[in-house]
Protein backbone atom coordinates (compact mmCIF):
# COMPACT_ATOMS: atom_id res chain seq x y z
CA UNK A 1 0.00 0.00 0.00
CA UNK A 2 1.27 3.47 -0.62
CA UNK A 3 2.14 5.84 1.94
CA UNK A 4 0.10 8.54 0.10
CA UNK A 5 -3.06 7.46 -1.71
CA UNK A 6 -5.13 10.06 -4.34
CA UNK A 7 -8.74 9.65 -5.25
CA UNK A 8 -9.67 9.67 -8.19
CA UNK A 9 -7.51 8.84 -10.31
CA UNK A 10 -9.10 10.17 -12.56
CA UNK A 11 -11.45 13.08 -12.99
CA UNK A 12 -13.82 14.54 -15.65
CA UNK A 13 -16.06 17.57 -14.94
CA UNK A 14 -18.21 20.18 -16.70
CA UNK A 15 -16.79 23.83 -16.36
CA UNK A 16 -18.26 25.66 -13.32
CA UNK A 17 -18.81 22.41 -11.69
CA UNK A 18 -17.41 21.98 -8.08
CA UNK A 19 -14.41 19.65 -7.95
CA UNK A 20 -12.95 17.86 -4.79
CA UNK A 21 -9.68 15.87 -4.91
CA UNK A 22 -9.15 13.81 -1.59
CA UNK A 23 -5.35 12.72 -0.28
CA UNK A 24 -4.61 10.27 2.73
CA UNK A 25 -1.58 9.12 3.81
CA UNK A 26 -0.01 7.00 6.53
CA UNK A 27 3.41 8.43 7.94
CA UNK A 28 3.93 10.90 10.33
CA UNK A 29 4.44 14.44 8.57
CA UNK A 30 5.61 18.03 9.17
CA UNK A 31 3.78 19.34 6.04
CA UNK A 32 1.18 18.23 3.11
CA UNK A 33 1.52 19.91 -0.24
CA UNK A 34 -0.84 20.15 -3.00
CA UNK A 35 0.92 20.46 -6.70
CA UNK A 36 -0.15 21.28 -9.94
CA UNK A 37 1.34 19.47 -13.35
CA UNK A 38 0.23 21.18 -16.56
CA UNK A 39 0.40 18.94 -19.89
CA UNK A 40 4.00 20.25 -20.90
CA UNK A 41 5.15 18.77 -17.43
CA UNK A 42 6.11 21.67 -15.09
CA UNK A 43 4.93 21.39 -11.81
CA UNK A 44 3.46 24.93 -9.39
CA UNK A 45 2.97 24.14 -5.99
CA UNK A 46 -0.17 25.19 -4.86
CA UNK A 47 -0.48 25.27 -1.23
CA UNK A 48 1.83 23.99 1.43
CA UNK A 49 -0.52 23.26 4.99
CA UNK A 50 0.48 21.49 7.82
CA UNK A 51 -3.39 22.36 9.81
CA UNK A 52 -6.74 23.62 8.99
CA UNK A 53 -7.38 25.57 5.82
CA UNK A 54 -5.94 27.92 3.16
CA UNK A 55 -7.61 30.03 0.11
CA UNK A 56 -6.27 30.54 -2.64
CA UNK A 57 -8.23 32.02 -5.53
CA UNK A 58 -10.63 29.10 -6.22
CA UNK A 59 -8.54 26.91 -4.59
CA UNK A 60 -9.37 25.96 -1.67
CA UNK A 61 -6.68 23.05 0.78
CA UNK A 62 -7.99 21.31 4.27
CA UNK A 63 -6.14 19.09 6.01
CA UNK A 64 -7.46 16.81 9.12
CA UNK A 65 -3.76 15.29 10.83
CA UNK A 66 -6.17 13.07 12.91
CA UNK A 67 -7.86 11.80 10.27
CA UNK A 68 -4.77 11.92 8.26
CA UNK A 69 -6.44 12.78 5.39
CA UNK A 70 -6.71 16.11 2.79
CA UNK A 71 -8.54 17.58 0.26
CA UNK A 72 -8.11 19.75 -2.60
CA UNK A 73 -11.46 21.83 -3.90
CA UNK A 74 -11.86 23.58 -6.66
CA UNK A 75 -15.01 26.23 -7.18
CA UNK A 76 -16.24 27.04 -10.48
CA UNK A 77 -14.09 24.97 -12.39
CA UNK A 78 -12.89 26.25 -15.91
CA UNK A 79 -11.23 24.20 -18.49
CA UNK A 80 -7.68 25.59 -17.86
CA UNK A 81 -7.84 24.07 -14.41
CA UNK A 82 -7.09 20.81 -16.57
CA UNK A 83 -4.37 18.96 -15.27
CA UNK A 84 -2.66 16.64 -13.14
CA UNK A 85 -3.23 17.58 -9.35
CA UNK A 86 -0.33 15.85 -7.12
CA UNK A 87 -0.22 15.44 -3.10
CA UNK A 88 2.90 14.99 -1.48
CA UNK A 89 3.82 14.77 2.24
CA UNK A 90 6.79 15.90 4.10
CA UNK A 91 7.89 13.39 7.17
CA UNK A 92 8.47 14.37 10.30
CA UNK A 93 11.30 12.02 10.72
CA UNK A 94 12.82 13.83 7.78
CA UNK A 95 13.54 16.63 4.76
CA UNK A 96 12.05 14.21 1.99
CA UNK A 97 8.74 14.33 0.05
CA UNK A 98 6.82 11.28 -0.40
CA UNK A 99 4.36 12.09 -3.63
CA UNK A 100 0.75 10.17 -4.48
CA UNK A 101 0.33 9.72 -7.99
CA UNK A 102 -1.47 12.34 -9.22
CA UNK A 103 -5.53 12.70 -9.88
CA UNK A 104 -5.87 14.04 -13.68
CA UNK A 105 -8.62 16.50 -13.90
CA UNK A 106 -10.58 17.59 -17.27
CA UNK A 107 -12.58 20.02 -17.42
CA UNK A 108 -14.73 20.34 -20.04
CA UNK A 109 -16.30 23.63 -21.61
CA UNK B 1 13.49 36.79 -13.22
CA UNK B 2 14.16 34.13 -10.43
CA UNK B 3 13.37 30.43 -11.00
CA UNK B 4 14.82 27.22 -11.71
CA UNK B 5 16.04 25.93 -15.07
CA UNK B 6 16.46 22.90 -16.33
CA UNK B 7 18.62 22.10 -19.77
CA UNK B 8 17.95 20.23 -22.36
CA UNK B 9 14.23 20.44 -22.63
CA UNK B 10 14.67 16.75 -24.52
CA UNK B 11 17.55 14.51 -24.56
CA UNK B 12 18.21 11.52 -26.18
CA UNK B 13 20.50 8.83 -25.13
CA UNK B 14 22.56 6.07 -27.00
CA UNK B 15 23.18 2.29 -25.86
CA UNK B 16 25.99 2.40 -23.14
CA UNK B 17 26.60 6.40 -22.95
CA UNK B 18 26.69 8.47 -19.77
CA UNK B 19 24.66 11.94 -20.30
CA UNK B 20 24.25 14.74 -17.71
CA UNK B 21 21.05 16.93 -17.18
CA UNK B 22 21.50 20.52 -15.84
CA UNK B 23 19.68 22.32 -13.18
CA UNK B 24 20.42 25.79 -12.16
CA UNK B 25 18.99 28.20 -9.67
CA UNK B 26 18.70 31.23 -8.89
CA UNK B 27 16.35 32.04 -6.09
CA UNK B 28 19.23 31.38 -3.52
CA UNK B 29 18.04 28.35 -2.19
CA UNK B 30 20.48 25.85 -0.21
CA UNK B 31 18.31 22.74 -1.22
CA UNK B 32 18.41 20.82 -4.37
CA UNK B 33 16.71 18.07 -5.95
CA UNK B 34 16.79 15.41 -8.36
CA UNK B 35 13.07 13.64 -9.15
CA UNK B 36 11.83 10.97 -11.94
CA UNK B 37 8.43 10.19 -13.08
CA UNK B 38 7.39 7.30 -14.93
CA UNK B 39 3.53 7.19 -16.42
CA UNK B 40 1.38 6.14 -13.63
CA UNK B 41 3.05 6.91 -10.61
CA UNK B 42 4.22 9.34 -8.24
CA UNK B 43 7.45 11.34 -8.55
CA UNK B 44 10.58 9.46 -7.10
CA UNK B 45 13.41 10.93 -5.52
CA UNK B 46 16.89 10.52 -7.39
CA UNK B 47 19.31 12.44 -4.97
CA UNK B 48 19.21 15.74 -3.07
CA UNK B 49 21.63 17.90 -1.58
CA UNK B 50 21.07 20.00 1.72
CA UNK B 51 24.07 22.27 1.15
CA UNK B 52 26.67 22.84 -1.31
CA UNK B 53 29.70 20.24 -1.06
CA UNK B 54 27.39 17.65 0.01
CA UNK B 55 24.57 15.22 -1.07
CA UNK B 56 22.54 12.07 -0.35
CA UNK B 57 20.89 9.42 -2.41
CA UNK B 58 17.37 9.08 -2.32
CA UNK B 59 15.00 6.00 -2.84
CA UNK B 60 16.13 5.12 -6.80
CA UNK B 61 20.13 6.38 -6.87
CA UNK B 62 21.30 3.01 -8.38
CA UNK B 63 22.54 4.40 -12.14
CA UNK B 64 22.92 7.98 -11.33
CA UNK B 65 25.49 10.36 -9.77
CA UNK B 66 25.44 14.02 -8.89
CA UNK B 67 27.30 17.10 -7.63
CA UNK B 68 26.99 19.89 -5.50
CA UNK B 69 30.44 22.56 -6.37
CA UNK B 70 28.44 25.58 -6.69
CA UNK B 71 24.77 26.11 -4.73
CA UNK B 72 22.90 27.58 -7.99
CA UNK B 73 24.30 24.12 -9.93
CA UNK B 74 22.82 20.41 -9.27
CA UNK B 75 23.60 18.45 -12.32
CA UNK B 76 22.75 14.58 -12.83
CA UNK B 77 24.50 12.20 -14.61
CA UNK B 78 22.59 9.07 -15.87
CA UNK B 79 25.28 6.40 -16.19
CA UNK B 80 25.16 3.44 -18.77
CA UNK B 81 24.31 1.34 -15.50
CA UNK B 82 20.58 3.13 -15.30
CA UNK B 83 18.97 0.21 -17.22
CA UNK B 84 15.65 2.13 -18.02
CA UNK B 85 16.80 5.04 -17.97
CA UNK B 86 13.53 6.75 -20.54
CA UNK B 87 11.50 8.79 -18.09
CA UNK B 88 10.99 12.46 -17.02
CA UNK B 89 13.28 14.57 -14.94
CA UNK B 90 12.11 16.97 -12.87
CA UNK B 91 15.32 19.36 -10.49
CA UNK B 92 13.76 21.44 -7.39
CA UNK B 93 15.16 23.74 -4.94
CA UNK B 94 13.70 24.57 -1.62
CA UNK B 95 15.17 27.44 0.87
CA UNK B 96 15.71 24.57 2.92
CA UNK B 97 14.72 21.13 3.33
CA UNK B 98 11.42 21.94 5.24
CA UNK B 99 9.92 24.54 2.73
CA UNK B 100 8.02 24.35 -0.21
CA UNK B 101 10.04 23.11 -3.17
CA UNK B 102 9.96 24.97 -6.37
CA UNK B 103 10.53 23.01 -9.66
CA UNK B 104 12.11 23.19 -13.09
CA UNK B 105 10.11 22.55 -16.21
CA UNK B 106 11.87 18.87 -17.07
CA UNK B 107 14.32 16.67 -18.89
CA UNK B 108 12.47 14.03 -21.41
CA UNK B 109 15.13 11.34 -21.66
CA UNK B 110 14.62 9.01 -24.32
CA UNK B 111 16.79 5.88 -25.08
CA UNK B 112 17.78 5.32 -28.87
Amino acid sequence: KNEVEQSPQNLTAQEGEFITINCSYSVGISALHWLQQHPGGGIVSLFMLSSGKKKHGRLIATINIQEKHSSLHITASHPRDSAVYICAVGRTSGSRLTFGEGTQLTVNP
Amino acid sequence: DGGITQSPKYLFRKEGQNVTLSCEQNLNHDAMYWYRQDPGQGLRLIYYSQIVNDFQKGDIAEGYSVSREKKESFPLTVTSAQKNPTAFYLCASSRSAKETQYFGPGTRLLVL
